[in-house]
């Protein structure tokens, strides 16, 4: 299994272009997660998803969008984007509300400038 | 709001000897802990959860103890090695939300050889 993948790896962006951060899973999971990292900082909760087709907000979901039309993707869209939103985006998924540890993808760092 | 935090923003060690990462968590009704280890430019690695009907739980070479009368969490890891060097998180999760995690800002560990 390959787990958790996430494309692309590195991006810049001027401010107010779009993009759409890819995450794949091939667990078989259930519930899916989108992070942010800030330098030095934890990990903030963007959006989460508990299967295909329900999507909810996370602490921060401003600026951002979802959508879950299979159980094995989960990707992140950014509208207009702006230097706040210069960060690592991490994937996450788990199996279940009984399994919860989350396994995540490598990451992409996204620059807005 | 509810919050995860930890004690101390950064730990030194010499090799071999034992390390104790400390996190303390507010929400009472966490019934759910996880501890992550994340290497430089990685995602976050599962290392050992533990529920709150323990107080203590092993795996290889590290053991979370769970005090829920002071709200405290740590992670020992045994024989520390310069390969253990990396940020530390502890999360919690609170059964009503769902399988969302809550992370503290993280404890970086340097190993000395």
């Amino acid at each position: 299994n390959a787990g958790v993948t996430q494309t692309p790896k590195f991006r810049i962006l001027k401010i107010g272009q779009s993009m759409t951060l890819q995450c794949t899973q091939d667990m078989n999971h259930n519930y899916m997660y989108w992070y942010r990292q800030d330098p030095g900082m934890g990990l903030k909760l963007i959006y989460y998803s508990v299967g295909a087709g329900i999507t909810d907000k996370g602490e921060v979901p401003n600026g951002y969008n979802v959508s879950r039309s299979t159980t094995e993707d989960f990707p992140l869209r950014l509208e207009l984007a702006a230097p706040s939103q210069t960060s690592v985006y991490f994937c996450a998924s788990s199996r279940n509300r009984d399994r919860l540890e989350q396994y995540f993808g490598p990451g992409t760092r996204l620059t807005v400038t | 709001g509810e919050s995860v935090g930890l004690h101390l923003p950064t730990l030194s060690v010499q090799e071999g000897d034992n390390s104790i990462i400390n996190c303390a968590y507010s929400n009472s009704a966490s019934d759910y802990f996880i501890w992550y280890k994340q290497e430089s430019g990685k995602g976050p690695q599962f290392i050992i959860d533990i529920r709150s009907n323990m107080d203590k739980r092993q795996g290889q070479r590290v053991t979370v103890l769970l005090n829920k009368t002071v709200k405290h969490l740590s992670l020992q890891i045994a024989a520390t090695q310069p390969g253990d060097s990396a940020v530390y998180f502890c999360a919690e999760n609170t059964y009503n939300q769902g399988g969302k995690l809550i992370f503290g800002q993280g404890t970086e560990l340097s190993v000395k050889p």
